[in-house]
């Protein structure tokens, strides 16, 4: 099993959908939680990170769910720019001399007018 | 200014030939790392460096080696060059490997590809 998994996607939605990510992981010693955009060709870059209580950010609002062990990004009133694939990452799990990142092999999205 | 930069950023060369990729960070960040993100875009870590020493080193073959002269710099030499070497190479950085709720700024990585 991945310690990361998440949709395979791709996600193609038309412009103002709202569209729901999942992400699951193995490590239940996990401490923290992010999503990470990466544009095509591009470095990742930090969308959002996960709290247990769950969190918004504007059109993005992040959940967890640390008993299931998931992870969830929705995304309303979807926009052209939001075409990326998005990245689950787990941080935990002390390795020697610090905490290992795990990425998910991500999910694309396409937003279409 | 660019926070994490890394050089070149396209890297073309033949089988068993030796590279280097360099990459820098002017963050002031504690933390250096290395991923490889492969063909099916997954993003897998490759070292990790805290002030100059190593602390991550996954399963890497022999023939990478990093070398950090100092906390602000982490360069990665690749040695005897295969064509499943070929991906793209990024470099990042964070404050501090033993914060769990910090982010990671990468550089914009560079595209290695062996023919």
């Amino acid at each position: 099993r991945k310690e990361v998994e998440q949709d395979p996607g791709p996600f193609n939605v038309p412009e103002g959908a709202t569209v729901a990510f999942n992400c699951t992981y193995s490590n239940s010693a996990s401490q923290s939680f992010f999503w990470y955009r990466q544009d095509c060709r591009k470095e990742p870059k930090l969308l959002m990170s996960v709290y247990s209580s769950g969190n918004e950010d504007g059109r993005f609002t992040a959940q967890l769910n640390r008993a299931s062990q998931y992870i969830s990004l929705l995304i309303r009133d979807s926009k052209l720019s939001d075409s990326a694939t998005y990245l689950c990452v787990v941080k935990g799990g002390i390795e020697t001399g610090g905490f290992k990142t795990i990425f998910g092999a991500g999910t694309r999205l396409f937003v279409k007018a | 200014d660019t926070a994490v930069s890394q050089t070149p950023k396209y890297l073309v060369t033949q089988m068993g030939n030796d590279k280097s990729i360099k990459c820098e960070q002017n963050l002031g960040h504690d933390t250096m790392y290395w991923y490889k993100q492969d063909s099916k875009k997954f993003l897998k870590i490759m070292f990790s460096y805290n002030n100059k020493e190593l602390i991550i080193n996954e399963t890497v073959p022999n023939r990478f080696s990093p070398k950090s002269p100092d906390k602000a710099h982490l360069n990665l030499h690749i040695n005897s060059l295969e064509l499943g070497d070929s991906a793209v190479y990024f470099c990042a950085s964070s404050q501090d490997q033993w914060s769990t709720n910090e982010k990671l700024f990468f550089g914009s990585g560079t595209q290695l590809s062996v023919l």
